[in-house]
């Protein structure tokens, strides 16, 4: 069966550091793989997808950016934290072929102070 | 692009009654809708979806109907309980969209006992 897996659980991070947050997937090929962000009492925004290996759509200009270095590995990453780039992040997959609806990971839940 | 909007933000109920939320979206492309429920802190989790050649579909306590004229659809839950209680997101996509789901605001539901 598929498994998604993401970490770190929480983080809380300087504003200025770094960031970057995993996620994997096991028990599938060429999954479709998302990062949403989710502000505090607030919906789903999609922040970037992939469909293959170092292919990355960005769906809002932020201060983020998303890498696919392996098939199942998708990474969200930034180099400097703002303030407002706190929130919970999910990452999704969701098989490549047709529509379905996404298994999303556990969440990240970034503070940064 | 999609645009999905959700009603109501918050909705209470007593528990043993009925509650419906109910969505409308934009793209009369769009063929698939999910339904998720988000408890507090955890990943939404898919508990209903329904394809354009369908009108309406059940799971136990939860049905969806769709109404492509009109271009809504909406959640019923019945017969309510405490563990009803969650935030619940409607999302609609389209083959032509590689699946990228757009989400709804979503709904927070209160079951009283």
């Amino acid at each position: 069966s598929q498994t998604i897996h993401q970490w770190p659980a929480t983080l809380v991070q300087p504003v200025g550091s770094p960031l970057s947050l995993e996620c994997t997937v096991e028990g599938t090929s060429n999954p479709n793989l998302y990062w949403y962000r989710q502000a505090a009492g607030r919906g789903l925004q999609l922040l970037f997808y992939s469909v293959g290996i170092g292919q990355i759509s960005s769906e809002v200009p932020q201060n983020l950016s998303a890498s696919r270095p392996q098939d199942r590995q998708f990474i969200l990453s930034s180099k400097k934290l703002l303030l407002s780039d706190s929130g919970f992040y999910l990452c999704a997959w969701s098989t490549e072929t047709g529509i379905s609806g996404y298994t999303f990971g556990s969440g990240t839940r970034l503070t940064v102070v | 692009g999609e645009n999905v909007e959700q009603h109501p933000s918050t909705l209470s109920v007593q528990e043993g009654d009925s509650a419906v939320i109910k969505c409308t979206y934009s793209d009369s492309a769009s063929n698939y809708f999910p339904w998720y429920k988000q408890e507090l802190g955890k990943r939404p989790q898919l508990i209903i979806d329904i394809r354009s050649n369908v009108g309406e579909k059940k799971d136990q306590r939860i049905a969806v109907t769709l109404n492509k004229t009109a271009k809504h659809f909406s959640l019923h839950i019945t017969e309510t309980q405490p563990e009803d209680s969650a935030v619940y997101f409607c999302a609609a996509t389209k083959e032509a969209a590689g699946n990228k789901l757009t989400f709804g605001g979503g709904t927070r539901v209160l079951v009283k006992p």
